[in-house]
């Protein structure tokens, strides 16, 4: 019963260039959420996507960040265009409703050169 | 804007001790609570929740109290063991909202 899988778990750009990050939920979960974890803080919220729909977006800067969730294959978070500041570890978490536990992944760690 | 605070980034105890975690949040509309555990290098874990109809749930020697007028909650573990030690998130939304707002963490370190 495999958890909730992230990939890469580490992945280096250059500034300029773009990052996509996949999530693929437990099995039954329907709902994914991406949090991004900066250094020293804590996990901040960006996006809540349920099959082909995005939800809540609330949470994503609104440049060069974007994130799908296909009907079929893993969800995708993709940043164009890379800057420093965007080095951080992105964790995907999945649930079978909402407002249930969430279960996360164990994070894809972006650093940029 | 940090809706839910820890305010104590790290925390040592003795083996065999009471570990007390705290949390406090300032939205008055969360009545969903959650606590989750973090090793360095995994994801979180969900360890226990607690919605805001009752002020104590207990699951082994994790027991996580609600105090809703002082927006505060705890999370208690005893006897506290050295595989506790990790960093400890607390969680909170409300039914009609879409994500749960996590504070910073707490770093929870027990002294065999």
């Amino acid at each position: 019963n495999a958890g909730v899988m992230q990939n890469p778990r580490h992945l280096v750009r250059r500034r300029g260039q773009e990052a996509r990050l996949r999530c693929s939920p437990m099995k039954g979960h329907s709902h994914v959420y991406w949090y991004r974890q900066l250094p020293e803080e804590g996990l901040k919220f960006m996006v809540y996507l349920q099959k082909e729909n995005i939800i809540d977006e609330s949470g994503m800067p609104k440049e060069r960040f974007s994130a799908e969730f296909p009907k079929e294959g893993p969800s995708i978070l993709r940043i164009q265009q890379v800057v420093r500041g965007d080095s951080a570890a992105y964790f995907c978490a999945s649930s079978p409703d909402l407002n249930q536990p969430q279960h996360f992944g164990d994070g894809t760690r972006l650093s940029i050169l | 804007d940090q809706q839910v605070k820890q305010n104590s980034p790290s925390l040592s105890v003795q083996e065999g001790r009471i570990s007390i975690l705290n949390c406090d949040y300032t939205n008055s509309m969360f009545d969903y609570f959650l606590w989750y555990k973090k090793y360095p290098a995994e994801g979180p874990t969900f360890l226990i929740s607690i919605s805001s109809i009752k002020d104590k749930n207990e699951d082994g020697r994790f027991t996580v109290f609600l105090n809703k007028s002082a927006k505060h909650l705890s999370l208690h573990i005893v006897p506290s063991q050295p595989g506790d030690s990790a960093v400890y998130f607390c969680a909170a939304s409300h039914l009609t909202g879409n994500q749960f707002y996590f504070g910073t963490g707490t770093s929870l370190t027990v002294i065999p």
